[in-house]
Parts: C-alpha cells; structure tokens; sequence
C-alpha cells in the first residue's frame, strides 16, 4: 500500500505568484484534507474534499482553492503568494475518520 | 479559544525514565480524540484514536488513555528513537475538520 503521497517535495516561489501542490490518497479512501503547519505549530486546517466537492473549510482566505479528481486526488492552489504562506503543507486522506498524512510540501515564499 | 491544549511545551526524559503527555480539550461532542507522532520536517505519523472516555490504547511503549477532557499519552521505558513531536488533534461530533494542539517536543537522552 503506497500510503498519501504529495508532490513536490519542496517549491520556492515569490511573493504574487500562485502555486499548486498535488496530493494522492491512501488506497480505498475518498475523503482529502489539506492543511498548513507553520513551524513550531499544529497543522490548520485549510479545507476538505468528498465527492469532488469542498465539505468544509478552515478559516482561510479565498486565495486558497482546490479541487478533487474522479480518482479522488487532490490539488491545493494559493494565489497572490505572501511571505506568510511560507510553510508546511500536508494532505491527509481518510475513510471513516482516522486521518492519515502525506509527507508534506515545504513551501517557501520569498 | 483553543480547542486543544497540549503540555509541557518540551520535555527531556533520561533514557528509561517514564512520563506522560497532556492534551485537554473543549469541543461540544467529541467524535474521536488522535494521536501523531511528528519528525522535523515530515507528516505526523498516526499512532492511536480513542473514542470514548476510560478507553485505552497501547503500543509497544506508548499507552494513550481518555477522559471526558483530557487525554494522555504514557510513555514507558523512552528510548532515544522515540524523540519526535507528538500532536494530538481531536474531531467534533458534527464536523469534519481536525483540530491540532501545539504538540509537545520529546527529547531522550541516551
């Protein structure tokens, strides 16, 4: 079982620009969540896909967006980049409720 | 207000020398209380969900109990691989976003 994997590894962009990271979930779960670690910090919940739908958003501004595939992967996209965006960035995937993460992302903005 | 709150911040053990972890927790309807297990700079690992107060979960030297507020992880005989971040995130009944403490930082020392 490969378990959630996200691409890429690590990213360097600048301030304006905009960014998409990918994420494929763990064999036989439909469900994908994104969230954004600040280092030193818990992750923050970003927002949550089922069914190629967002179910539920954090509090987080419109600049981030994403998407689900019929394949049920996922993408983040963050517009208009900020210093503040500069973080970790983990996809978990789950079925009934266990969430189960990916090795994240290390945005960096600059 | 923070749902979750975990302590100590740090913690440095003596290789052997047990301890134990707090998250306490406000959310109206727990639906599951987890814990994870962090290295620098990759996705939290999961170790244990708990449902239920006086439910208790244990593997190899960890043990994570709950109560109707808080949980706790015990940790029995540390070894130094067990130095990591451990989070613990809970889950509202109605809701389907995780909420992280700030984790707290274990260190063994051999």
């Amino acid at each position: 079982d490969a378990g959630v994997t996200q691409s890429p590894t690590h990213l360097i962009k600048t301030r304006g620009q905009q960014v998409t990271l990918r994420c494929s979930p763990k064999s036989g779960h439909d469900t994908v969540s994104w969230y954004q670690q600040a280092l030193g910090q818990g992750p923050q919940f970003i927002f949550q896909y089922y069914e190629e739908e967002e179910r539920q958003r954090g509090n987080f501004p419109d600049r981030f967006s994403g998407h689900q595939f019929p394949n049920y992967s996922s993408e983040l996209n963050v517009n208009a980049l900020l210093l503040g965006d500069s973080a970790l960035y983990l996809c978990a995937s789950s079925g009934w409720d266990t969430q189960y993460f990916g090795p994240g992302t290390r945005l960096t903005v600059l | 207000e923070d749902q979750v709150t975990q302590s100590p911040e740090a913690l440095r053990l003596q290789e052997g020398e047990s301890s134990s972890l707090n998250c306490s927790y406000t959310v109206s309807g727990l639906r599951g209380l987890f814990w994870y297990r962090q290295d620098p700079g990759k996705g939290p690992e999961f170790l244990f969900t708990l449902y239920s107060a006086g439910e208790e979960k244990e593997k190899e030297r960890l043990k994570a109990t709950l109560t109707k507020k808080e949980s706790f992880l015990h940790i029995t005989a540390p070894k130094p691989e067990d130095s990591a971040t451990y989070l613990c995130a809970v889950q509202e009944g109605t809701g389907n976003q995780f909420y992280f403490g700030t984790g707290t930082s274990l260190t063994v020392i051999p």
